[in-house]
This record gives structure tokens, sequence and C-alpha cells, in this order.
């Protein structure tokens, strides 16, 4: 059974970095083709991925983020760690950890989400 | 950057077939994957690969893809489908993408 759970601030305040982890268990993440991310969603908006890493270590960010983004993981204790840097009041969101698989990793386990709000 | 485009919102009677479109230039060239998001949970995949079902979703559930529009069909549609549905792509030159998101209200 796959699991992936967020932990990580309630708030930040503007120009602070965001740290947050995600848990997982259940799976690999050296199995090909998996590969574990973040995505979030604003209050009443869409989902914007965030970033990736692949089961060959490969990590991709999303373009008009990559500058503020830094993505880590450490294998021995199946956790992931976001780090987004110079946060904004527009960046307050549900964070998501995800697990991806396929041939264009769909997004098939989600975290339950954490709400990061950014306010002085 | 590649952009999908989807509906803000449709209404369906409880029965009836709800097919949601979503936009993208040459879409039909790429795998589509649907998500269902009820509100306060996490999104669901509901169809990978344009017509592909994990297990545990029901068959009324089945997607296409062609050309410039790939749809998500729900058949026989019930109260508890009533939900936001977001379609997702991969793109050489924006990676993961998702669609503008559509809420589905059942009347």
């Amino acid at each position: 059974q796959i699991t992936l759970k967020e932990s990580g601030p309630t708030l930040v305040k503007p120009t602070q970095t965001l740290t947050l982890t995600c848990t997982f268990s259940g799976f690999s993440l050296s199995t090909s083709g998996v590969g574990v991310g973040w995505i979030r969603q604003p209050p009443g908006k869409a989902l914007e991925w965030l970033t990736l890493i692949n089961w060959d270590d490969e990590k991709r960010y999303s373009p008009s983020l990559k500058s503020r983004l830094t993505l880590t993981k450490d294998t021995s204790k199946n956790q992931m760690v976001l780090t987004m840097t110079n946060m904004d009041p527009v960046d307050t969101a549900t964070y998501y950890c995800v697990h991806g698989s396929g041939y264009d990793l769909a997004f098939d386990h989600w975290g339950q989400g954490t709400l990061v709000t950014v306010s002085s | 950057s590649y952009e999908l485009t989807q509906p803000p919102s449709m209404s369906v009677a409880p029965g009836q077939t709800a097919r949601i479109p979503c936009g993208g230039n040459n879409i039909g060239r790429k795998r589509v994957h649907w998500y269902q998001q009820k509100p306060g949970q996490a999104p669901v995949l509901v169809v990978y690969d344009d017509s592909d079902r994990p297990s545990g979703i029901p068959e009324r559930f089945s997607g296409s893809n062609s050309g410039n529009t790939a749809t998500l069909t729900i058949s026989r549609v019930e109260a508890g489908d009533e939900a936001d549905y977001y379609c997702q792509v991969w793109d050489i030159t924006s990676d993961f993408v998702f669609g503008t998101g559509t809420k589905v209200t059942v009347l």
C-alpha cells in the first residue's frame, strides 16, 4: 500500500524559505518508472505541478519556478524535501506530495496535502 | 509553454452522460490523464494514458483523445460524481501540465 504524507509549517512570512517534507512508504524510489514530486493548489484555483524526482535521480522543475525550488531526497528515510525560497502571499496553497508511475508518470497516489499560508 | 483548456463548469442530470473536454494543441499526440477532486480532498486519478482506468475506478469513467481535444466521459452520472475534474499531460517544453479544471454539478 502506497502512502505519502506531507509535513512542514502552516504559516510562513513573506521572503522566508519554505521547507516541506514528504514521507512515503509502500514503494521504492529506485524502481524503474517511478517518480515522486510536489503539486500545489491555491485556494479555489487549479492544480500546478512544481517538481519531481525520477527513479534514476533526474530532478525536474517547473520552468516558471525553477529558480526558487530545490528538491532533495533521503532514500534511507524514504523522504523527499522541497525547499522554496522567497515566499510570497501568492504562494499560499495546499501542497501535495505525489507518486507517479507509467510512461508519462500519471500521478496515481497523492498525500492528503498541507495548507501553507504566506502572511506577515 | 503548453496549455490545456477546460470549460469552467457543466451541469448534468443523474443517469445522464457527462462529457468533459480538454483542449490542447495536438493533444491527440500526447497521453492524457484525468483526476477527480471532491471538496476538501486530494485529487484521485480516474483515467490514465487516454483511456485506461486504475483499479477501483468504475467502468462508467472512460476517456478518449484525438486531434486537439481529449474527453472524459462519465456515463450514468451519480450524485457522488459531483466534483472538479482536471486533465493533465506531459509536454517536452513545459513538463507536467494541468488543465484549468471543470466543476461538474449533478442536478
